[in-house]
């Protein structure tokens, strides 16, 4: 059974220091890997997606990457603002009935200091 | 706009009182589940459709019921709701190999 395990649970830093989040999976057989952002009482927010053919990906400030074969990704944000303080949730597609599941892990709630 | 819309956002009900969360959307999209969010337990998938008329259990599907007759719709049915199903609900859909996307979550509160 796929697990999802994301480290630290919780994360305060002082604006503009740039920082990693940690994501692991028990089993490498995944399609994809998404990085979501949660605000409080409301929806995910799809960051990045990363194929499982794929290294890395970037958008903006954001870069994620990805190491299938170790069960690793890493979610890099650089220059944190206090916007982007949130809980960051990495989730895997893994195969389910002929189809793909998302499976989260507990995510990581990051608070960015002014 | 893409988008996944859940309806009712917030509800309060009592104990055994059947209540239906409404998902809708507008991408076209083959896949669509349910999740629940619980502190401490993360998000956890309830139901899953691959298609129109095709559903299965996700990891806690007890104490629901989903149906899938038209592509853009899942609702899902609570036909006799207890305190334990009180959590935060989101709706999802995709396509294969590509970005989920979500609604806006439904709180529930059983009394």
């Amino acid at each position: 059974k796929q697990e999802v395990t994301q480290i630290p649970a919780a994360l305060s830093v002082p604006e503009g220091e740039n920082l990693v989040l940690n994501c692991s999976f028990t089993d490498s057989a995944i399609y994809n890997l998404q990085w979501f952002r949660q605000d409080p009482g409301k929806g995910l927010t799809s960051l990045l997606l990363i194929q499982s053919s794929q290294r890395e990906q970037t958008s903006g400030r954001l870069n994620a990457s990805l190491d299938k074969s170790s069960g690793r990704s890493t979610l890099y944000i650089a220059a944190s603002q206090p916007g982007d303080s949130a809980t960051y949730l990495c989730a895997v597609t893994s195969s389910q009935g002929g189809s793909e599941k998302l499976v989260f892990g507990k995510g990581t709630k990051l608070t960015v200091n002014p | 706009e893409a988008q996944v819309t859940q309806n009712p956002r917030y509800l309060i009900t009592v104990t055994g009182k059947k209540l239906t969360v409404t998902c809708s959307q507008n991408m076209n999209h083959e896949y669509m589940s349910w999740y629940r969010q619980d502190p401490g337990l993360g998000l956890r998938q309830i139901y899953y459709s691959m298609n129109v008329e095709v559903t299965d259990k996700g990891d806690v599907p007890e104490g629901y019921k989903v149906s899938r007759k038209e592509k853009r719709n899942f609702p899902l049915i609570l036909e006799s709701p207890s305190p334990n199903q009180t959590s935060l609900y989101f709706c999802a859909s995709k396509s294969d190999g590509e970005t989920a996307f979500f609604g806006q979550g439904t709180r529930l509160t059983v009394v």
